[in-house]
Order: structure tokens, then sequence, then C-alpha cells
């Protein structure tokens, strides 16, 4: 069965770090592009990054800087490293997998974790 | 960069109605990126619809997605107890995904 499953979030301080991670089962991370998306509370999707399947990443304007996608192919595991994060930054974080054959729609998703950004 | 509306932002219908969500995009996008997406309260996103009208893995037939340039539409012919959820439509290009403000559809 094709699976994604978060971990790591949780409440931290403003300024603070905090990585996320993103087992992923039935597919080959380094194969598929993978990305984040966030949804604050009572809010929309917003997308965070991609990485390629070559290693190429990319970033929204609101996160370039501060948050950095990763992989670990012997792992099977997604990461975002998050620093200096901010209240706006409070969200559920949903690791997801872009379809080969979707037309760069993505059909997998994780049930996200939780990060809370408060003093 | 473009952005996308999408309209109304609440649907009141009954089951068995049909549902018609507009998506409209700030400049001419292609429809080959154009995507639609369901979500359930307290779920993940799930895709529904891709290059515009194309229907993801085990969507029912009923989900279908139409339109061009800057104006796209999902309808859902008739509703089904499960549909009630918000629709969100998400455009690709260069590495960057943008979504919609989403659309809620309720129960009447």
């Amino acid at each position: 069965e094709v699976q994604l499953v978060e971990s790591g979030g949780g409440l931290i301080q403003p300024g603070g770090s905090l990585r996320l991670s993103c087992a992923a089962s039935g597919f080959t991370v380094s194969n598929n592009y993978m990305t984040w998306v966030r949804q604050a509370p009572g809010k929309g999707l917003d997308w965070v990054s991609v990485i390629h399947t070559g290693g190429y990443t990319n970033y929204a304007d609101s996160v370039k800087g501060r948050f950095t996608i990763s992989r670990d192919d012997s792992k099977n595991t997604l990461y975002l490293q998050m620093n200096s994060v901010r209240a706006e930054d409070t969200a559920v974080y949903y690791c997801a997998r872009v379809g080969s054959w979707t037309s760069y729609g993505i059909d997998v998703w994780g049930h996200g974790t939780t990060v809370t950004v408060a003093s | 960069e473009i952005v996308l509306t999408q309209s109304p932002g609440t649907l009141s219908l009954s089951p068995g109605e049909r549902a018609t969500l507009s998506c409209g995009a700030s400049q001419s996008v292609s429809s080959s990126y154009l995507a639609w997406y369901q979500q359930k309260a307290g779920q993940a996103p799930r895709l529904l619809i891709y290059a515009a009208s194309a229907r993801a893995t085990g969507i029912p037939d009923r989900f279908s997605g139409s339109g061009s340039g800057t104006d796209f539409t999902l309808t859902i012919s008739r509703l089904e107890p499960e549909d009630f959820a918000v629709y969100y439509c998400q455009h690709y290009v260069s590495s960057r995904w943008t979504f919609g403000p989403g659309t809620k559809v309720e129960i009447k």
C-alpha cells in the first residue's frame, strides 16, 4: 500500500527550529517529485516546497531561506527542516507525492503533522 | 504570479442536486496543469481531477472537470452525502503549486 506518514510536529517558540519527517512506503521517494503543503488553522492549502527526482529544490517565497527540504534515499524518507520559525508558520504540514501520471497533480498525501509556533 | 480565485465561497445544496464550482486564474494558464482536490474535515486532501478534465484513479464519474484559459469548472452531477466537503483548484507552473481559496459544499 502506498502510504506517507509524517512525524516531528509540535509546539515550538518563535525563532526556533524543528525537523519534520515523512516516511514513505509502497513506492520510492527518490523516483518521484515530493512536496510539502501546509494548512493554517481554518485556512486553505499553501504550497511550501518541492524536491525533484534529481535533487533540485524549490520553495515558496514565504519560507525561502528558512526551510530546507531534503530526503534520505536509504530510509525512503522526506524531511523539512524549519528554522527561524514564525507564528505564521503554524499549520498542519502535509507530506505529499506529485504523481508521475497526473500532470503534476499531487496524488498521495500523508495525514499531516501539526506545528504550533507560540511562546 | 498566478492567483486563483474560486466561487462561490460556499455552496448550499441538497443530496442529488448538481454542484457547479468555478475556478478563475488571474492570467491564462495551461489546462494541462490545472487540478481539483476534495478535502473533508480532519482529513488530507484527495486528488479528484488533473489536467483540467482527467479523473484521478478511483474517482467516480459524477465528478467532471472542464475549462481552459482563465476559467475552469468542477461539476458534481448528483451530490452524494459523502461529497459535502471543501474543494480546491490548483495550478502548477515552474516547480510551484498554487491553490485557490476553496469552495465549501454544504448540506442545505
